[in-house]
């Protein structure tokens, strides 16, 4: 079975700093693609980020950008010159046919 | 709006109603997908239609759980009988077709269901 781990239950970082959250995933599919998806307490899921498997380039998206180590199955986010609005609850997903397999979460805090 | 509508935005039931949650995809949207969400989780997999087929109801607890999306758009999730562990947000989304495309879904607002 596919599953995702989100070890950080909540993170905190000043505003303007840095802040990773971790993710790892299992599966034996060698083609498959991974999301981060952002949800504030509005409860829409908003995609961050997203990284196919087949492409060894990590993504980015201004000011987010993944770490994606394969062999490792590990799919980090890192978001630089954090800001308050960057403040929420986020989802790393993988994807298996269609559906989506979610992790637990990371509930980021940003400081002023 | 272009985005996933999802109504009602809140619902409370009595143990023992029937619910109808209802999801409008975004426009020509092929693939439509609803998740439940329990308090302090992630969303976790229901149901899956392509079209007006409902081509993966794995996710579905229950039999008392039901998906329909008679025209290929509107979808309705409807429970029977809520049961105080249904409490939950139900989350729809929807995507452009194609297993194997990187293309995101695009979720919803939800429905926070409370069942007293």
């Amino acid at each position: 079975a596919q599953t995702v781990t989100q070890s950080q239950p909540e993170m905190s970082v000043q505003e303007a700093e840095t802040v990773t959250l971790s993710c790892t995933y299992d599966t034996s599919e060698s083609d498959y693609y991974l999301f981060w998806y952002k949800q504030p307490p509005s409860r829409q899921m908003i995609l961050v980020i997203r990284q196919e498997a087949y492409k060894q380039q990590n993504a980015t998206e201004n000011r987010f950008s993944v770490n994606f180590q394969k062999a490792a199955k590990s799919f980090s986010l890192k978001i630089s010159d954090s800001q308050l609005g960057d403040a929420a609850m986020y989802f790393c997903a993988y994807r298996v046919s269609e559906k989506l397999v979610f992790g637990k979460g990371t509930k980021l805090t940003v400081n002023p | 709006g272009a985005g996933v509508s999802q109504s009602p935005r809140y619902k409370v039931a009595k143990r023992g109603q029937d619910v109808a949650l209802r999801c409008d995809p975004i426009s020509g949207h092929v693939s439509l997908f609803w998740y439940q969400q329990a308090l302090g989780q992630g969303p976790e997999f229901l149901t899956y239609f392509q079209n007006e087929a409902q081509l993966d109801k794995s996710g579905l607890p229950s039999d008392r759980f039901f998906a329909e999306r008679p025209e290929g758009s509107v979808s309705t999730l409807k429970i029977q009988r809520t049961q105080q562990e249904d409490s939950a947000v139900y989350l729809c989304a929807s995507g452009v077709l194609g297993e194997g495309s990187n293309q995101p879904q695009h979720f919803g607002d939800g429905t926070r269901l409370s069942i007293l």
